[in-house]
């Protein structure tokens, strides 16, 4: 199993462009999430999934748009970057009952 | 909404010393307190949780304690290693919508 995967690991933007991150699970779990982490604050929700075709807003979903079309990929959307969204964006899923939340390998994104 | 608080945000320890990190939460209703590990450019992952039901938690060099009462929750980590060298996460949920509230995370230092 390959877990929780994202695609690209690294990106540049510049202001006002758009973007896609992509994240894949073949676990077959329920509960997807999408988080960014920056230096000093810790891991901050931005929007999560429990499950296919639904999504809802976490701690920080302005300026962010997700989509879970099918149950292994979760995507998430800068429809127009700002130097403010430069971070590291994690995809996380679970396995409800369970609690315990895998993370893929993150994607390094910074908008100039 | 819960607000999760996580100290100190650097701890430096002699290897072989215990090295002790709390967090306090502001939700009675949060009954998950997981724990989680990050290494330097690397993604989270789970190294033990406790549940509200429960005061201790042990696994090897690792246990979580939890004190309802006064809110707070600390791991704790005997005889550390170099391995040991990382960002700690707590975090806290309440069990009907899965999503945690992170701490702003521990850098733990190991000094040979």
């Amino acid at each position: 199993n390959a877990g929780v995967t994202q695609t690209p690991k690294f990106r540049v933007l510049k202001t006002g462009q758009s973007m896609t991150l992509l994240c894949a699970q073949d676990m077959n779990h329920e509960y997807m999430y999408w988080y960014r982490q920056d230096p000093g604050m810790g891991l901050r929700l931005i929007h999560y999934s429990v499950g296919e075709g639904t999504t809802a807003k976490g701690e920080v979903p302005d300026g962010y748009n997700v989509s879970r079309l099918k149950k292994q990929n979760f995507l998430l959307g800068l429809e127009s970057a700002a130097p403010s969204q430069t971070s590291v964006y994690f995809c996380a899923s679970s396995p409800p009952p369970s609690h315990e939340q895998f993370f893929g390998p993150g994607t390094r994104l910074t908008v100039l | 909404g819960e607000n999760v608080e996580q100290h100190p945000s650097t701890l430096s320890v002699q290897e072989g010393d215990s090295a002790v990190i709390k967090c306090t939460y502001s939700d009675s209703a949060s009954n998950y307190f997981p724990w989680y590990k990050q290494e330097l450019g690397k993604r989270p992952q789970l190294i033990i949780d406790i549940r509200s039901n429960v005061g201790e938690k042990k696994d090897q060099r690792i246990a979580v304690t939890l004190n309802k009462t006064a809110k707070h929750f600390s791991l704790h980590i005997t005889e550390t290693q170099p391995e040991d060298s990382a960002v700690y996460f707590c975090a806290a949920s309440k069990g009907s919508n899965y999503q945690l509230i992170w701490g702003a995370g521990t850098k733990l230092i190991i000094k040979p």
